[in-house]
């Protein structure tokens, strides 16, 4: 079975630091891009970054750029969220998403398998 | 970075019913819109993909039309388990953006 599983969530007081982790199952972790993406309570979807799949391209959002860190460890099949200097607004669920799918060896785009997600609270 | 505009914020409508849900980008994304369902405490799924496409395993009531600007997500015959939230997403330009969703809520 195709899967995500977030783990790493939690309640943390403000300027404090967490750490996400997404782990893949039934597929090849290495062919594909990844992506986190947040809900605050009772709100959209917010994306939050991006990892290539090759490691090499990354991008974040605005409103966590030099805060978060995505990292993706290959050999673990694993999807990395180093979250520094929180802030309230950081509040959320926080969904690790897989940027495509391949089929008969051509890529389609699209967010096409989350996790469940994991709930981040910053408050002191 | 591209906004897009979900409308109506709320649709209240009856199974069977047909929906049509719209999205429209600041700019054009070209055909780089995707759309998804969300429903109470779980993760989005994909329904459609590149506008007008699609993802494997959704049924055939959900269709996607659009280019440019404006984008349309037609679900021809509502079923109970449609109602849920629904978003537009870009993916022309970083950072990729959601709209802010349409609620589809039963009538």
């Amino acid at each position: 079975e195709v899967q995500l599983v977030e783990s790493g969530g939690g309640l943390v007081q403000p300027g404090g630091s967490l750490r996400l982790s997404c782990a893949a199952s039934g597929f090849t972790f290495s062919y594909h891009t990844f992506n986190w993406v947040r809900q605050a309570p009772g709100k959209g979807l917010e994306w939050v970054s991006y990892v290539s799949s090759s490691g090499t391209t990354i991008f974040y959002a605005d409103s966590v750029k030099g805060r978060f860190t995505i990292s993706r460890d290959d050999a673990r099949n694993s999807l990395n969220l180093q979250m520094n200097s929180l802030r309230d607004e950081d509040t959320a669920v926080y969904y690790c998403a897989r940027g495509e799918w391949l089929l008969s060896g051509n890529y389609y785009y699209g967010m096409d398998v989350w996790g469940q997600g994991i709930t981040v609270t910053v408050s002191s | 970075e591209i906004v897009l505009t979900q409308s109506p914020a709320t649709l209240s409508l009856s199974p069977g019913e047909r929906a049509t849900l719209s999205c429209r980008a600041s700019q054009s994304v070209s055909s780089y819109l995707a759309w998804y369902q969300q429903k109470p405490g779980q993760a989005p799924r994909l329904l459609i993909y590149d506008a007008s496409n699609r993802a494997p395993g959704i049924p055939a009531r959900f269709s996607g039309s659009g280019s440019g600007t404006d984008f349309t997500l037609t679900i021809s015959s509502l079923e109970a388990e449609d109602f849920a939230v629904y978003y537009c997403q870009q993916r022309l330009n970083w950072p990729t953006t959601f709209g802010q969703g349409t609620r589809l809520e039963i009538k």
